[in-house]
């Protein structure tokens, strides 16, 4: 069965550092994977998606995420991170079966900007 | 192109009574997912239509909720003798293409 798992619950980064968040998948085949962002009282958005080729994905708002299948990982990164950054990312799998496509997300990771 | 639409934005009920959730895809967009949010927690999968169709809905409690998504006008999700546990974030998705999926602002249900 398809499970995504963010390790984090919630992660605090200083105004311009470095942002990384995990992201572990387990599904046999190789999964569509998807991170989104959600603003409080607001829907998801999409930052990026992979679902085959080069496996480092450049997303919106200078995003990006690294496939890694050895470690069943797709960890998202940003190189400088800003204020308005502050929100709640999910990571999700998605796969095509007979019955559609179906998408599993995990719990969250929350992140706190400080000045 | 206007985004997927969800309205009311924020429903209150009282116990017993009926919740009714309203989705209007994205133009061109066939395909619609309904998911239910937790506070403090990620989306958790109800069902997934097509026009006229329910193609999965295992995600869906099978007693009090049902969905639809006719031919004409906006897929509902229904929720009947709602009680305190149905409060939640209800998110619709839509799809040109089953993968990617774009989301509704979502509605609040609130139940007393």
């Amino acid at each position: 069965a398809q499970s995504v798992t963010q390790p984090d619950i919630h992660i605090t980064v200083s105004e311009g550092a470095s942002l990384e968040l995990r992201c572990n998948y387990s599904y046999g085949a190789t999964p569509y994977l998807f991170w989104y962002v959600q603003s409080p009282g607001q829907g998801l958005q999409l930052l990026l998606k992979y679902f085959s080729g080069d496996t480092l994905v450049q997303g919106i708002k200078g995003f990006e995420a690294e496939f890694k299948r050895s470690q069943s990982s797709f960890n998202l990164r940003k190189p400088s991170v800003h204020w308005s950054d502050a929100a709640e990312y999910f990571c999700a799998v998605g796969s095509l079966n007979t019955g559609g496509f179906k998408t599993i997300f995990g719990a969250g990771t929350r992140l706190f900007v400080k000045a | 192109n206007a985004g997927v639409m969800q309205n009311p934005r924020h429903l209150v009920r009282r116990r017993g009574q009926e919740a009714r959730l309203r989705c209007s895809p994205m133009k061109g967009h066939s395909h619609v997912y309904w998911y239910r949010q937790l506070p403090e927690e990620g989306l958790k999968f109800m069902v997934y239509l097509q026009k006229e169709n329910i193609i999965d809905e295992s995600g869906m409690p099978k007693e009090r909720f049902s969905a639809e998504f006719p031919k004409e006008g906006p897929s509902i999700l229904r929720i009947q003798q709602v009680v305190r546990g149905d409060s939640a974030a209800y998110f619709c998705a839509s799809s040109p293409t089953e993968e990617t999926q774009y989301f509704g602002p979502g509605t609040r249900l609130l139940v007393l």
